[in-house]
């Protein structure tokens, strides 16, 4: 259980166009999702955290205009790119919180990332 | 405010000895601690997990961890690599106070010689 899927799973654009990135949790409902931004050799970094039927809420230093990140049902949570550029290019994970707090903790569960290239 | 140290950037063992892979962690409140594996191009998955049950964790693959509290620390051990253990390793934490968000160590990548 507790599957995370990502769509698409690489993209290549041209600079100034816009992209989507889809976020599903298959087999639970996450109130919160949350997505990273990951440049090589480096660690996951926070983007925004997405909370279901609100506004997400940005890290400090993410340009909310740029980052557009919808979360409109329990299971999906989009992030979109606007007019990407070169520097846009990453690797984009999303996770789903569960919501569980047995023994006091929240886990995540992480999507297998997208891949975006702009050209 | 929570936050969490790799002392190792990168880590070169020879198949069959023991790895070691050190984290420490800072937090206002009790933590959540987690070890996450990610394979080149390939997404994370969890190693194991310590939630305040019993501070010897034992997760997937033949890791574990101890969760120190005395000295804050959370290091991942393995008795004898295996080559496809080569791949980067990060340490998590995530507290009561964080809203669920998880911090995550700077990563520690993991070489594996024959």
């Amino acid at each position: 259980g507790a599957v995370v899927s990502q769509h698409p799973s690489w993209v290549i654009c041209k600079s100034g166009t816009s992209v989507k990135i889809e976020c599903r949790s298959l087999d639970f409902q996450a109130t919160t999702m949350f997505w990273y931004r990951q440049f090589p050799k480096q660690s996951l970094m926070l983007m925004a955290t997405s909370n279901e039927g609100s506004k997400a809420t940005y890290e400090q230093g993410v340009e909310k205009d740029k980052f557009l990140i919808n979360h409109a049902s329990l299971t999906l949570s989009t992030l979109t790119v606007t007019s990407a550029h070169p520097e846009d290019s990453s690797f984009y994970i999303c996770s789903a919180d569960n919501g569980m707090v047995a023994g006091g903790y929240n886990e995540q569960f992480f999507g297998p990332g997208t891949r975006l290239t702009v050209l | 405010a929570q936050s969490v140290t790799q002392l190792d950037s990168h880590v070169s063992v020879s198949e069959g000895t023991p790895v070691l892979l050190r984290c420490n962690y800072s937090s206002s409140y009790s933590p959540s601690l987690f070890w996450y594996v990610q394979h080149p191009n390939k997404g994370l998955q969890l190693l194991l997990k310590y939630t305040s049950a019993a501070t010897l964790v034992k997760g997937i693959n033949g890791f574990e961890a101890e969760f120190k509290k005395s000295e804050t620390s959370f290091h991942l051990t393995k008795p004898s690599a295996h080559m496809s253990d080569a791949a980067e390793y990060f340490c998590v934490v995530s507290t009561t106070d964080s809203w669920g968000k998880f911090q995550f160590g700077a990563g520690t990548q993991v070489v594996v010689t024959p």
